[in-house]
């Protein structure tokens, strides 16, 4: 099955600056990549996913990256605001697989 | 809407012991999954239900049952609880019955189990 690896584990920066979150995946023929946030507390919420028809997409302050090659993927969050702090799951399926596998999760801090 | 809804939120079992953890959803969503978050290991999916009559195994499926009740409600029994069942545990659904595509989570279910 799917083998999902995400770094860093922990990620510290200051307000303002950009966070970078990576995963790579093991199986060629995975094709969803969705990214969900959590606050403490609090379920995991769909921050944005990408598919691999595209190498990139953006919402606003977010940004997600695909490499097919490589078989990696990143987050990327820029002006990173206190709000941003949350833990941040990486997850990789086929697209008609109901079976999605997650990262282990990075607990980003944004300091004021 | 409620969305995915959890009961119960907080749960303490000796081991041995038998529970049913409910989820439903109010979205008219096909697929409804469960998941089970333990510390540094992330989500993990126990089993899940594609359509209303369905389910199939997950990642870690060893040690719980589940049923498709009605496509709002997919329930997790444990049959006889144990320490390692320890976790906190998330019910999600997602709209269309072949995955990939958004799942929402209902927000949790903490299991304590002595």
């Amino acid at each position: 099955g799917e083998n999902v690896e995400q770094h860093p584990s922990t990620l510290s920066v200051q307000e303002g600056d950009s966070a970078v979150i990576k995963c790579t995946y093991s199986d060629s023929a995975s094709n969803y990549f969705p990214w969900y946030k959590q606050e403490l507390g609090k379920r995991p919420q769909l921050i944005i996913d990408i598919r691999s028809n595209v190498g990139e997409k953006k919402d606003q302050r977010i940004a997600v990256t695909l490499n097919k090659t490589a078989k990696h993927f990143s987050l990327h969050i820029t002006e990173t605001q206190p709000e941003d702090s949350a833990v941040y799951f990486c997850a990789a399926t086929l697209y008609n697989n109901n079976d999605m596998r997650f990262g282990a999760g990075t607990r980003l801090t944004v300091k004021p | 809407n409620a969305g995915v809804t959890q009961t119960p939120k907080f749960q303490v079992l000796k081991t041995g012991q038998s529970m049913t953890l409910q989820c439903a959803q109010d979205m008219n969503h096909n697929s409804m999954y469960w998941y089970r978050q333990d510390p540094g290991m992330g989500l993990r999916l126990i089993y899940y239900s594609a359509s209303e009559g369905t389910t199939d195994k997950g990642e870690v499926p060893n040690g719980y049952n589940v049923s498709r009740l009605n496509k709002r409600e997919f329930s997790l029994r444990l049959e006889s609880a144990a320490p390692s069942q320890t976790s906190v545990y998330f019910c999600a659904s997602s709209e269309v019955s072949r995955g990939g595509e958004t799942q929402y989570f209902g927000p949790g279910t903490r299991l304590l189990v002595l």
